[in-house]
């Protein structure tokens, strides 16, 4: 069965600083999908980022991009220039392309990310 | 705004009721996935519909069943409630052409008395 884990329960940043989010993921499959997902105190699972693993190429979103090192099951979250409203639970998710498990997404743990003013 | 409504936003009732959810996916969207957070699980898949049929499922109690009609809508039946099926509910759709990227709706709150 499929797996992710965030390691960092609680994160802090500065205002205007960056910050990483780590995620590794555990699958024995070569075509998957990963995601982060922000979840600020309104509860909406909003996604932020997502990267297809067949693609070497990291994905990015304006202040967001992720480090997607495939081989070492990784897939952390880089937020540049940190905001306020950046303030939220963050979670990892992975869905395998395929299979009877097709569409389920699994999710890590979470990270709530505290930004300071 | 997502796209893909859920109602009610919140919903209380007391042990050994039945409750329904109600999602609507974005436009377009065949695929219609039901999540369970509570704070002991985080984040679980319970099942998926594509198209009106059953296409995955988690672990989803027995005493829970859902169903996705002819206009894409689905439910969720919650049966036998129990305290510890207190939990937002989810509500995700995504396009056709594979499991892509799902989209969520604002979550029922289920508090169960």
């Amino acid at each position: 069965a499929q797996t992710v884990t965030q390691s960092q329960p609680e994160m802090s940043v500065q205002e205007a600083e960056t910050v990483t989010l780590s995620c590794t993921y555990d699958t024995s499959e070569s075509d998957y999908y990963l995601f982060w997902y922000k979840q600020p105190p309104s509860r909406q699972m909003i996604l932020v980022i997502r990267q297809e693993a067949y693609k070497q190429q990291n994905a990015t979103e304006n202040r967001f991009s992720v480090n997607f090192q495939k081989a070492a099951k990784s897939f952390s979250l880089k937020i540049s220039d940190s905001q306020l409203g950046d303030a939220a639970m963050y979670f990892c998710a992975y869905v395998h392309a395929g299979g009877t498990s097709y569409g389920k997404l699994t999710f890590g743990q979470g990270t709530i990310l505290t930004v300071h003013p | 705004d997502s796209g893909v409504t859920q109602t009610p936003k919140h919903l209380i009732t007391a042990t050994g009721q039945r409750v329904t959810l109600r999602c609507s996916p974005r436009s377009g969207d065949l695929s219609v996935y039901w999540y369970q957070q509570s704070l002991d699980q985080g984040l679980q898949f319970l099942i998926q519909y594509y198209n009106g049929e059953e296409r995955a499922k988690g672990n989803i109690l027995e005493r829970f069943s859902a169903q996705q009609f002819p206009d894409l809508h689905s439910e969720l039946n919650l049966s036998s409630l129990e305290l510890g099926d207190s939990a937002l509910y989810f509500c995700a759709s995504s396009a056709p052409l594979g499991p892509d990227t799902q989209y969520f709706g604002p979550g029922t709150r289920l508090t169960v008395l």
